[in-house]
């Protein structure tokens, strides 16, 4: 299978401070990413669909000015919460299709985002 | 999207063979099939893939009926290890953009 990556794996920040998460295809060249938030005991939510060189599609109900979307290549996505609250705390999972991974999704391993 | 529904859990024994249901009613016929096994605090990880009747990989083999509106994983001998939660996703994996919408998977506990 695609081998998709994510940094940091966990992080944690005071309330009001913006965090950026990595999301990077490491074989193939990823012309989609997907963002996702999962809370604990819950199901995946996508938040927001990336391609590559345009702006992010968001999901009903999540804020864009607070969620940055950035795909600038076809191996990197980036995730930024901005001025971010404890309600934030989540865990992120992004996930990649495109090239030789064009038959389905893969997921990075998570980022765990605890907002004090 | 076509919605999926799937056992909320299910609890097994260790060497049993497990099979898990899942019902997608309103399939569309550029659909795919494809499962997910997630363990606490990781990334889904694909498990397989199908279109129609039986597919069958190191893991895991997934039956698809003709009319294709439910599909069974089934995972042989299972181990402590495969304690998970399963998702089961439908969809046009043909589009690039297609989303995958999540349901609530199968919580599957596997005991000694």
């Amino acid at each position: 299978g695609a081998v998709v990556s994510q940094h940091p794996s966990r992080v944690i920040c005071k309330s009001g401070t913006s965090v950026k998460i990595e999301c990077r295809s490491l074989d193939f060249q990823a012309t989609t990413m997907f963002w996702y938030r999962q809370f604990p005991k819950k199901s995946l939510m996508l938040m927001a669909t990336s391609n590559e060189g345009s702006k992010a599609t968001y999901e009903q109900g999540v804020e864009k000015d607070k969620f940055l979307i950035n795909h600038a290549s076809l191996t990197l996505s980036t995730l930024t919460v901005t001025s971010a609250h404890p309600e934030d705390s989540s865990f992120y999972i992004c996930s990649a299709r495109g090239g030789r991974a064009a038959d389905t999704q893969y997921f990075g391993p998570g980022t765990r985002l605890t907002v004090l | 999207l076509a919605k999926t529904t799937q056992p909320i859990s299910m609890d097994s024994y260790e060497g049993q063979e497990v099979n898990i249901t899942c019902s997608h009613n309103n399939i569309a016929t550029n659909d795919y099939i494809t499962w997910y096994q997630q363990f606490p605090s990781q990334g889904p990880r694909f498990i397989i893939q199908g279109y129609k009747t039986k597919v069958t990989n190191e893991v895991a083999s997934l039956f698809i009926p003709a009319d294709r509106k439910s599909s069974t994983l089934s995972l042989p001998r299972v181990s402590l290890s495969d304690t998970a939660v399963y998702y089961c996703l439908v969809g046009d994996e043909g589009d690039s953009s297609y989303k995958l919408i999540f349901g609530s998977g199968t919580r599957l506990l596997v005991r000694p």
